[in-house]
């Protein structure tokens, strides 16, 4: 057990729904990245936040966004979704913001299917 | 950019033989290289990480891999390998992104251990 939980393990929607999936970082942790797992893209990196401040953007569509709230808590919205969108989503934390190596812990994943 | 490639997207191997999972990379820069392990229905987990130093690095669950500076490469080795060691691994490679060491993943080797 990592420390990072997720919310909820499975989600299943139609297309052109919103969804909202949910991540808790370790206890002390301030850094939370965001990651996308599909057959065809493999482990993509989308979003890191530090301490509620957005830090780096990888490859995530406009139609996703991501929070990190004073709790440290985050959430990664994904609206109008299409087929493509199906997925697992990974959640990570870290201790420091990255500017140094710190290690990323990984939560369990949330699966994404869109019918 | 960096970019990692995974040569094998699956190994098969008998139990208590060796085994090599490959791993290049790509990077104008200096760079820090991990490997992931992925058991099903589980997030990532770090099974070891090259920083600075020596160049062959040894992890969790007997694994070991050789930075090699001149290929490129980060190959992971196991002299002898147990049924619990079937999984999915990653390499990975992380360079600084805007304040951010952001790991980029190779697609994965699946190792399947068989009796």
């Amino acid at each position: 057990d990592s420390g990072v939980t997720q919310t909820p393990k499975h989600l299943i929607t139609a297309t052109g729904q919103r969804v909202t999936l949910r991540c808790s970082p370790r206890s002390g942790d301030l850094s939370v990245y965001w990651y996308q797992q599909s057959l065809d893209q493999g482990l993509q990196f989308l979003i890191h936040y530090y301490n509620g401040e957005e830090r780096a953007k990888g490859n995530i569509l406009e139609r996703f966004s991501a929070q990190q709230f004073p709790d440290l808590h985050s959430e990664l919205n994904l609206s109008s979704l299409e087929l493509g969108d199906s997925a697992l989503y990974f959640c990570a934390s870290s201790e420091g913001g990255g500017s140094n190596y710190n290690e990323q812990f990984f939560g369990p994943g949330t699966r994404l299917t869109v019918l | 950019a960096q970019s990692v490639t995974q040569l094998d997207s699956q190994v098969p191997v008998f139990e208590e033989a060796p085994v090599e999972l490959r791993c290049n990379y790509s990077s104008s820069v200096s760079v820090y290289l991990f490997w992931y392990v992925q058991y099903p229905n589980q997030g990532l987990q770090l099974l070891l990480k090259y920083l600075s130093g020596s160049t062959l690095v040894k992890g969790i669950n007997g694994f070991e891999a050789e930075f090699n500076k001149s290929q490129t490469s980060f190959h992971l080795r196991k002299p002898s390998v147990h049924i619990s060691d079937t999984a999915e691994y990653f390499c990975a490679v992380s360079v600084p992104t805007g304040g951010s060491y952001i790991p980029t993943f190779g697609r994965g080797t699946s190792l399947i251990v068989h009796p």
